[in-house]
C-alpha cells in the first residue's frame, strides 16, 4: 500500500478538464513539498511539477499543481490525447524518512 | 539537457546479485542527490534510497534495508545500485533519478531492466 494515496484510474475526453488528487498526511504532505510525474508508456518517468505548483521548462500551462494541508492536485486542462498516461505524486515523508510515490492514476483519454 | 545514462539489461538466477550504473556529466553529479526508484510489470513507482555524493551518506526505505546498497563513484561520476539475493520479486524496471533541494526528482535514466529467472 502507497503512503499517498491517488485515484487508480481516470477517464476524459479530448478537451475536457480534470484533476487528479494526492492524499497523504503530515508526515509527508503536510509538511513538504509535493512533486508531479507523467510516465508515458514505455518510457522514464517526467517531472511535470515541483515545489507544489511550479513548471519546469517546457511544461506547457495546461498542467498546474496545488497543495492544501495534506493533500495536492494536479489539474489538467484542455485534455490531449498525448496527455494519456500514468501520473504520479511525490514527496518526502519525514517518519519514513525517504522519499515516497502515489500508487499512480493512469489516465484514459477518450 | 541532464542525461543519466543506466547500464544495461540483466538477467540474474534467483540467489544472485546485481549491479546497476547511473553514469552522468560532472556538472550534473555535483551538488545533488542520486535516487533509485523500482517499477515491477504493470505497477507504479517504488522508492528504493539515495546517496548524496561526496559525503556517502545514504537513506533506504525500510523494505530494501537488508538487500540494497546505494554508492556513488565521486571521480566517475556515477552512482551505484546493488541487490542481493535475488528473488522473482525483484523483477522490475530499475531507474536512476537525480534528486533536488525540495526532494523531487528533476532527471531520469532510461531505465534498466532486471529479470530474476531460474
Amino acid at each position: 500500500q502507497s503512503v499517498l494515496t491517488q485515484p487508480p484510474s481516470l477517464s476524459a475526453t479530448p478537451g475536457q478538464n480534470v484533476t487528479i488528487s494526492c492524499s497523504g498526511s503530515s508526515s509527508n504532505i503536510g509538511n513538504h513539498y509535493v512533486s508531479w510525474y507523467q510516465q508515458l508508456p514505455g518510457t522514464p518517468p517526467k517531472l511535470l511539477i515541483y515545489d507544489n505548483h511550479e513548471r519546469p521548462s517546457g511544461i506547457p500551462d495546461r498542467f498546474s499543481g496545488s497543495k492544501s494541508g495534506t493533500s495536492a492536485t494536479l489539474d489538467i486542462t484542455g485534455l490531449r490525447t498525448g496527455d494519456e498516461a500514468d501520473y504520479y505524486c511525490a514527496t518526502f515523508d519525514s517518519s519514513l524518512s525517504v522519499g515516497v510515490f502515489g500508487g499512480g492514476t493512469k489516465l484514459t483519454v477518450l | 539537457q541532464v542525461q543519466l545514462v543506466q547500464s544495461g539489461a540483466e538477467v540474474k538466477r534467483p540467489g544472485s546479485s546485481v549491479r546497476v550504473s547511473c553514469k552522468t556529466s560532472r556538472d550534473a553529479f555535483t551538488r545533488h542527490t542520486f535516487h533509485w526508484v523500482r517499477q515491477a510489470p504493470g505497477r507504479g513507482l517504488e522508492y528504493m534510497g539515495g546517496v548524496v555524493p561526496g559525503y556517502g551518506k545514504t537513506s533506504y526505505a525500510q523494505k530494501f534495508q537488508d538487500t540494497v546498497t546505494i554508492t556513488a563513484d565521486d571521480s566517475a561520476t556515477t552512482a551505484y545500485l546493488e541487490v542481493k539475493w535475488l528473488t522473482s520479486d525483484d523483477t522490475a524496471m530499475y531507474y536512476c533519478a537525480r534528486g533536488t533541494y525540495s526532494n523531487y526528482f528533476d532527471s531520469w535514466g532510461q531505465g534498466t531492466l532486471v529479470t530474476v529467472s531460474s
